[in-house]
């Protein structure tokens, strides 16, 4: 499977602020997926990000609270923007291997103050 | 959308036992269901899958099963350790051939096995 790795691991940071996580793959891949994990809650699906299009985001989820990139096959970033405390949580992004698996990334660790 | 219930929330076994985990669909069209074991502090793993075209699909210690006319599947771990100790999250995914597919994730279930 792919290596992906996330930057940065963890963060801390104040209300109102914006955080950019970038998520890298060591092959070319398709899709790249980002995921939300609350503390102690599942896994819950932001947005799909296709190279060269814009991403596709689920219920719930908006690209001005959420602006994604994806310049190219191996990167991806996420923004989660204007923070509350409420946006305190893990984020991970995953990429599609063969056959419809989904492999994650060591996700990126938010608290907001 | 999809909708995925899994049970039970939390589970514990002696070492040695069998562990058994639950969960049901509400999408027909679903058709790929990958089983994630999520360590604390660590990222989810995929440890095994099924396809709807396949009833039962065993890797080890580990097995699981698909009902597709019930729209339920179950995770099957014989010969528990305490290293299997974790959550596992089920999930489900429309058909694989539409371009791409996305992940519904049931609510995860802890597992403690203890020595």
């Amino acid at each position: 499977s792919a290596v992906i790795s996330q930057k940065p691991s963890r963060d801390i940071c104040q209300r109102g602020t914006s955080l950019t996580i970038q998520c890298q793959v060591d092959s070319q891949v398709t899709m790249m997926f980002w995921y939300r994990q609350q503390p102690g809650q599942s896994l819950t699906l932001i947005a799909t990000a296709n190279q060269g299009s814009e991403a596709t985001y689920e219920s719930g989820f908006v690209i001005d609270k959420f602006p994604i990139s994806r310049p190219n096959l191996t990167f991806s970033t996420l923004t989660v923007s204007n923070m509350s405390p409420e946006d305190s949580s893990i984020y991970l992004c995953s990429v599609e291997g063969t056959g419809d698996t989904q492999y994650f990334g060591p996700g990126t660790r938010l608290t907001v103050l | 959308g999809e909708n995925v219930e899994q049970h039970p929330s939390t589970l514990s076994v002696q070492e040695g036992d069998s562990a058994v985990i639950k969960c049901t669909y509400s999408d027909s069209a679903s058709n790929y269901f990958p089983w994630y074991k999520q360590e604390l502090g660590k990222r989810p793993q995929l440890i095994i899958d099924i396809r709807s075209n396949v009833g039962e699909k065993k890797d080890q210690r580990i097995a699981v099963t698909l009902n597709k006319t019930a729209k339920h599947f179950s995770l099957h771990i014989t010969e528990t350790q305490p290293e299997d100790s974790a959550v596992y999250f089920c999930a489900a995914s429309p058909s694989p051939y539409s371009g791409y597919s996305t992940l519904t994730f049931g609510k995860g279930t802890m597992l403690l096995v203890s020595p």
